[in-house]
């Protein structure tokens, strides 16, 4: 079945360090996002990247679709940057928008 | 960006109650909204697609009956936990899609978290 595979599923880290974590998906798609979840619930729009490389400050992503993969790097990590990163994927060739999340990673951040 | 939002944050109902959420679109339109269901610790699952003026579809495995979803506006879901019981308890999230935005990019809402006693 649509599958949506994350790793690591946790991450500690010492402040300033950077870290890449990984998003499998086993199907074309058409649409992928990366998430931030902080401490509250709130789903933080990271990324939109179905293929291609974007940059936010000291985060980016590289999706490679032809192989199946997304990266999202952290660099210079930040205590405030912990919490978990979720990475979601629309599978639907028409675009339904409707997106299937993987498990996680729970990234925390110590001074 | 878009903004969705939803009310209340937190709720705590007694068994056999029902409680209503709501998530808005402040600053846009969307036909389609999506709710989804988030346990402790654990990834998001759909419940169900929004649709204005017309039913919601529902993922397998969902009760129709349970979780009632209302797309009355342009602007507006509601999802209706009915006769809630303590294993309904869980972080509920909704989202929609800023068409004006370009790459079909999903907003979500801050969630709603459901305590039922």
């Amino acid at each position: 079945g649509i599958q949506v595979e994350q790793s690591p599923p946790d991450l500690i880290l010492q402040e300033g360090a950077n870290s890449t974590l990984r998003c499998n998906f086993s199907d074309s798609v058409n649409n992928l996002q990366w998430f931030h979840q902080n401490p509250w619930g709130q789903l933080i729009n990271l990324f939109y990247i179905p293929s291609g490389t974007k940059q936010n400050g000291r985060l980016s992503a590289t999706t490679v679709a032809t192989e199946r993969y997304s990266l999202l790097y952290i660099s210079s990590s930040q205590t405030t940057d912990s919490g978990v990163y979720f990475c979601a994927v629309d599978f639907s060739g028409a675009g339904s928008y409707q997106l299937t999340f993987g498990k996680g990673t729970k990234l925390s951040v110590i001074p | 960006g878009a903004v969705v939002s939803q009310h209340p944050s937190r709720v705590i109902c007694k068994s056999g109650t029902s409680v209503k959420i709501e998530c808005r679109s402040l600053d846009f339109q969307a036909t389609t909204m999506f709710w989804y269901r988030q346990f402790p610790k654990k990834s998001l699952m759909l419940m169900a697609t929004s649709n204005e003026g017309s039913k919601a579809t529902y993922e397998q495995g969902v009760e129709k009956d349970k979780f009632l979803i209302n797309h009355a506006s342009l602007t507006l879901s509601t999802l209706t936990v009915t006769s809630a019981h303590p294993e309904d308890s869980s972080f509920y999230i909704c989202s929609a899609r800023d068409r004006r935005l370009s790459g079909n990019t999903i907003y979500f809402g801050e969630g709603s978290w459901l305590t039922v006693v």
